[in-house]
């Protein structure tokens, strides 16, 4: 069974801190990474996406990618109340895209 | 670049009624998915179309079908509603199968069964 893994928060963080987000995931051949955010009520939209080990860099946010650890996370810098919201991380392997649960993250001003 | 629209926004539907949603994919999707999101809940895969025929199906009974036609658009039926399926039914559609690229969602359509 193919699965995707994230806490389901609440995640607190104060304004202008770095809020971390984790991802785990099961099936080794999993090709490419994708973090979206869903304002409560709205549907999910694409904010970051990476398909190597490493780190990618847009704005505040950063993806971050270890395949041996099967494992992927979002950081995003300088947290805003406006970044309040549910992040969902999503998998794909082929046409398999998989959903985690959702992190719910709250910013307080 | 128009994005996925889906309609209507909003159903009410009774217990025991016929749903109909619809969804246009971006242009040069061929791929659609339909997912459920319960309130407070995950995406629950439903459906997914390419090139017109049904490729994949979530643990959902068969009361919840579709089509997709040769353009492309998509739609979702569900059969004799209970209650339960009261949720927001989101469409995401893709390139052609295969590759990195990933899915882009409308806006959703709000079904409540009362």
């Amino acid at each position: 069974q193919k699965e995707v893994e994230q806490n389901s928060g609440p995640l607190s963080v104060p304004e202008g801190a770095i809020a971390s987000l984790n991802c785990t995931y099961s099936d080794r051949g999993s090709q490419s990474f994708f973090w979206y955010r869903q304002y409560s009520g709205k549907s999910p939209e694409l904010i970051m996406f990476i398909y190597s080990n490493g780190d990618k860099e847009d704005g505040r946010f950063t993806a971050q990618l270890n395949k041996a650890s099967q494992y992927v996370s979002l950081l995003i810098r300088d947290s805003q109340p406006s970044d309040s919201a549910t992040y969902l991380c999503a998998v794909k392997y082929n046409n398999d895209m998989r959903f985690g649960a959702g992190t719910r993250l709250t910013v307080k001003p | 670049e128009a994005g996925v629209t889906q309609s209507p926004t909003h159903l009410i539907k009774t217990r025991g009624q016929q749903a109909t949603l619809r969804c246009s994919p971006i242009s040069g999707h061929t791929s659609v998915y339909w997912y459920q999101q319960a309130l407070g809940l995950g995406l629950q895969f439903l459906l997914w179309y390419d090139e017109g025929e049904e490729r994949n199906r979530g643990n959902f009974p068969p009361r919840f079908s579709g089509r997709q036609f040769p353009n492309y658009s998509s739609e979702l039926n569900v059969n004799a509603l209970e209650l339960e399926d009261s949720a927001l039914y989101l469409c995401a559609t893709a390139p052609p199968a295969g590759g990195r690229d990933t899915q882009y969602f409308g806006p959703g359509t709000r079904l409540t069964v009362l």
